[in-house]
């Protein structure tokens, strides 16, 4: 157990639906991570918040928003989906963020499935 | 843009016999970390290396980054089932956040 929640755990929806995946980092961490893992695509970063303020960007789509809230939970909102959006999202927390420094682990969480119908 | 290749692609073998998997980039990393993922769950990191040419070892895997700081192995000696899984390696710059290689599908035979 890494310490990073995720829910759902599975989610089954249609084209063009809007969802909402949520994540709450581990105890003490201040910076969020989202990834979508395809079969196709391996491992994408899609974007990092730190102590409730965006800080890095990946391959995020315009239709896909997050946010970290004060609490540091964070959302990953995914709107007018496409089948293509059917995917592992994980959520990954970590101490300080900064990126490649070698003390800062990622750990992550066990994954949103979504599934676009 | 950085990008990690992985090799093999996918690894098949028999319980005990060793095995090498690889991560390539052109690019220079300031640190590559080595993941292992099992089916249903996300990615446990199990080394960080930060220094060209350093070996890291933890119980039967070696972990090793090039002198260039471009590339890794990692090693698993007499492998076993629960050496099963998706192996992801995953390099930064400083400043830039991790990229990861598409993974290397072990899976070991009983």
């Amino acid at each position: 157990d890494s310490g990073v929640t995720q829910t759902p755990k599975h989610l089954i929806t249609a084209t063009g639906q809007r969802v909402t995946l949520r994540c709450s980092p581990r105890s003490g961490d201040l910076s969020v991570y989202w990834y979508q893992q395809s079969l196709d695509q391996g491992l994408q970063f899609l974007i990092q918040y730190y102590n409730g303020e965006e800080r890095a960007k990946g391959n995020i789509l315009e239709r896909f928003s997050a946010q970290q809230f004060p609490d540091l939970h964070s959302e990953l909102n995914l709107s007018s989906l496409e089948l293509g959006d059917s995917a592992l999202y994980f959520c990954a927390s970590s101490v300080s963020g900064l990126a490649g420094a070698s003390t800062d682990t990622q750990y992550f969480g066990p994954g949103t499935r979504l599934t676009v119908l | 843009t950085q990008l990690l290749e992985q090799s093999p692609q996918f690894l098949s073998i028999q319980e005990g016999e060793n095995l090498t998997v690889y991560c390539n980039s052109s690019s220079v990393f300031s640190s590559l970390q080595w993941y292992r993922q099992e089916p249903g769950e996300g990615p446990v990191l199990l080394v960080t290396v930060v220094t060209g040419g350093e070996v890291k070892k933890l119980k039967r895997l070696t972990f090793q980054f090039g002198d260039a700081r471009k590339d890794s192995s990692l090693h698993i000696t007499a492998a076993q089932p629960g050496d099963t899984g998706l192996y992801l390696c995953a390099g930064a710059s400083y400043g830039q956040n991790f990229v990861f290689g598409p993974g290397t599908r072990l899976s070991v035979l009983p």
